[in-house]
């Protein structure tokens, strides 16, 4: 039920891009990404619904793919505030799910 | 604005023992969870209340219950207390199901089982 994320660490310098994969083996209605920095909470980053809606981010995008259950997180010219766990969630059954977490660490 | 506030942060328990972990929300939010993050593992569901005066297990609700005291507050209680539980637990709140909302953390409670 936990969807698959990839990859599972990556290290950008300071204006590179990154993506980060989210795959499901569940029909998708809506995948959430978050980011959360060490030590803290996480913090929600944006919704793709179903039909393409988006809700989220001014500096972060990202694209769902329903058909293929995925879901991916574009980050792009990355800044040192990016640095973090970022987490997927979809929704199956009734309940929520988590991914296991991308780490990201921006240097300058 | 408080949004989701967990006490305590830290706790320390010894095997066998028993604690009440709180979280309260002022968001007015039908909706509560509970968490633990694990490393490696990203979040796990425990429990979670869809609307005040309901309660269902998540994907690790063995050894843990809860209490939906009124639409603020969902508290966790560990019963008897085992090493297995020592992790970060996570409170969160949303305005109706995850399907459509964002959630909301709170800052999060380490619990170390002794």
């Amino acid at each position: 039920q936990q969807p698959v994320q990839s990859p599972q660490a990556v290290i950008l310098r300071e204006g590179e891009d990154a993506v980060i994969n989210c795959s499901s083996s569940k029909a998708l209605y809506s995948v959430h990404w978050y980011r959360q920095k060490h030590g803290e909470a996480p913090v929600f980053l944006m919704i793709l619904l179903k039909g393409g809606e988006q809700k989220g981010h001014e500096k972060i995008s990202a694209s769902f793919n329903e058909k293929k259950q995925q879901s991916s997180l574009y980050l792009t010219a990355s800044q040192l505030s990016y640095s973090g766990t970022y987490f997927c969630g979809t929704e199956a059954g009734n309940q929520f799910y988590f991914g296991t977490g991308t780490s990201l660490t921006v240097i300058p | 604005n408080a949004g989701v506030t967990q006490t305590p942060k830290f706790q320390v328990l010894k095997t066998g023992q028993s604690m009440t972990l709180q979280c309260a929300q002022d968001m007015n939010h039908n909706s509560m969870y509970w968490y633990r993050q694990d490393p490696g593992m990203g979040l796990r569901l425990i429990y979670y209340s869809a609307s005040e005066g309901t309660t269902d297990k998540g994907e690790v609700p063995n050894g843990y219950n809860v209490s939906r005291l009124n639409k603020r507050e969902f508290s966790l209680r560990l019963e008897s207390a085992a090493p297995s539980q020592t992790s970060v637990y996570f409170c969160a709140s949303s305005k109706g199901q995850l399907e459509t909302t964002e959630a909301f953390f709170g800052q999060g409670t380490r619990l170390t089982v002794v």
